[in-house]
């Protein structure tokens, strides 16, 4: 099966500029994550989509941080404007969901680095 | 909210060494326990997972995890590791139909 498919792999702006990352996950995969993996950390859950509806938002800086799934299969993550501390790899993860054992285990994407100057 | 803790942030063994990373999780009531593992220049993939029964749970390339929930700890072992095993691993716990959350992984280095 294909996997989860990110662009761009990677993406260097400078602050204040906008950006933005695009997702295509598993097909049949009805729950979509966002991940912000900042260097030497574990990653951290901006937001969570179970088909085009935001299951949980609540660590995403919303002041400049947007995400949508449109048709509750792609999935984009926009910054605007893009601060120095948003540098990290940013991680699309699907799974079935919302239950069921093989519910809550997530397929990631590749990732796109972004660098922020 | 459910935290996850990896004591071990850098190890660095020899080959055939044998391997424990640490993970301890906050949360007291049931829980659904994974390791992942991201290989250089790769993505992150399941290790293995725990939802039930036996707390011995085996994954692939010769990974085993122990879930103790009286010590709130899910530690991932390896006999013997080789080379091949270089790489960072994260433990992910998620709590009822909440986020799976994860460590801050450990970085593992095998020496041929």
């Amino acid at each position: 099966e294909a996997g989860v498919a990110q662009s761009p792999r990677y993406k260097i702006i400078e602050k204040r500029q906008s950006v933005a990352f695009w997702c295509n996950p598993i097909s049949g995969h009805a729950t979509l994550y966002w991940y912000q993996q900042i260097l030497g950390q574990g990653p951290k859950l901006l937001i969570q989509f179970q088909n085009n509806g935001v299951v949980d938002d609540s660590q995403l800086p919303k002041d400049r941080f947007s995400a949508e799934r449109l048709k509750g299969v792609d999935s984009t993550l926009k910054i605007q404007p893009a601060k120095l501390e948003d540098s990290a790899v940013y991680l699309c993860a699907s799974s079935f969901g919302p239950s069921g054992r093989g519910a809550n285990v997530l397929t990631f994407g590749a990732g796109s680095r972004l660098t922020v100057l | 909210a459910q935290s996850v803790s990896q004591h071990n942030h850098h190890v660095i063994l020899s080959e055939a060494a044998s391997l424990e990373l640490g993970c301890n999780y906050s949360y007291g009531g049931t829980v659904n326990l994974f390791w992942y593992v991201q290989y250089p220049g790769q993505h992150l993939q399941l290790l293995l997972k725990y939802f039930s029964g036996d707390p011995l749970v085996k994954g692939i390339k010769g990974f085993e995890a122990e879930f103790i929930k009286s010590k709130f700890s899910f530690n991932l072992r390896k006999p013997s590791v080789q080379w091949s095993d270089t790489a960072e691993y994260f433990c992910a716990v998620l709590v009822g139909s909440y986020i799976p959350t994860f460590g801050r992984g450990t970085s593992l280095i095998v020496h041929p």
